[in-house]
């Protein structure tokens, strides 16, 4: 079974840019969810999509958007870069019905903002 | 806001145990408590999970406290591959993730 696939791997954006972030989750997985991983402030969820549908989300801005698709592939999207975006983006998928069930974590899209 | 500590780092040598606290006083009662692990360049990989009860499996086995306001992730037998860094999270009914800082566990040959 194929794992959580994000891409880019990598991506260099300038201030004031947007950018499109994928993930790909694990077959027959129908939730979504995207965090940010910095060195200050650790990992932050951002928000969780499940069946098309915007579940929850952290405390970000509204620069910082998702969407699911109905193959349950998902995209984040993030307008009018700042220097502190730059961080790793990592997504995970799970079957989304339980509190206690495991999430798979891609292995994330390291974004810098120059 | 809530929030969930964790120790900064913690060191052991191969073939001996780890116990990793966890500190969640404001824990809700229907938090689920989960334990990820994350190696350098990859993603979050699941260690265990529980509620109430203390759970086994074949990677750890996780102490929770009676009052909930507490964790203890235990590896039993620590070894190279160990080596990573593991954060304690709240899960909540709404389905968000909080996480603690993480510990960094170092082990020595």
């Amino acid at each position: 079974k194929a794992g959580v696939t994000q891409t880019p791997r990598y991506l260099i954006k300038t201030r004031g840019q947007q950018v499109t972030l994928s993930c790909s989750p694990i077959s027959g997985h129908r939730s979504v969810s995207w965090y940010q991983q910095t060195p200050g402030q650790g990992l932050q969820f951002l928000f969780e999509y499940f069946s098309e549908t915007q579940r929850n989300k952290g405390n970000f801005p509204g620069r910082f958007s998702g969407r699911q698709f109905s193959n349950s592939r998902s995209e984040m999207n993030v307008s009018t870069l700042e220097l502190g975006d730059s961080a790793l983006y990592l997504c995970a998928s799970s079957q989304g019905q339980a509190q206690g069930e495991k999430l798979f974590f891609g292995s994330g899209t390291q974004l810098s903002v120059l | 806001d809530a929030k969930t500590t964790q120790p900064n780092s913690m060191e052991s040598n191969e073939e001996e145990p780890v116990h990793l606290p966890c500190n969640h006083s404001t824990i809700s009662g229907t938090d689920y408590i989960h334990w990820y692990r994350q190696l350098p360049s990859q993603g979050p990989e699941y260690v265990i999970h529980g509620l109430t009860s203390n759970v086994n499996n074949r990677m750890a086995s996780l102490a929770i406290a009676e009052d909930r306001k507490s964790s203890t992730l235990i590896l039993h037998r620590a070894t190279l591959r160990d080596a990573a860094v593991y954060y304690c999270i709240r899960r909540s009914n709404d389905y968000k993730l909080s996480f603690g800082a993480g510990t960094t566990v170092t082990v020595r040959a």
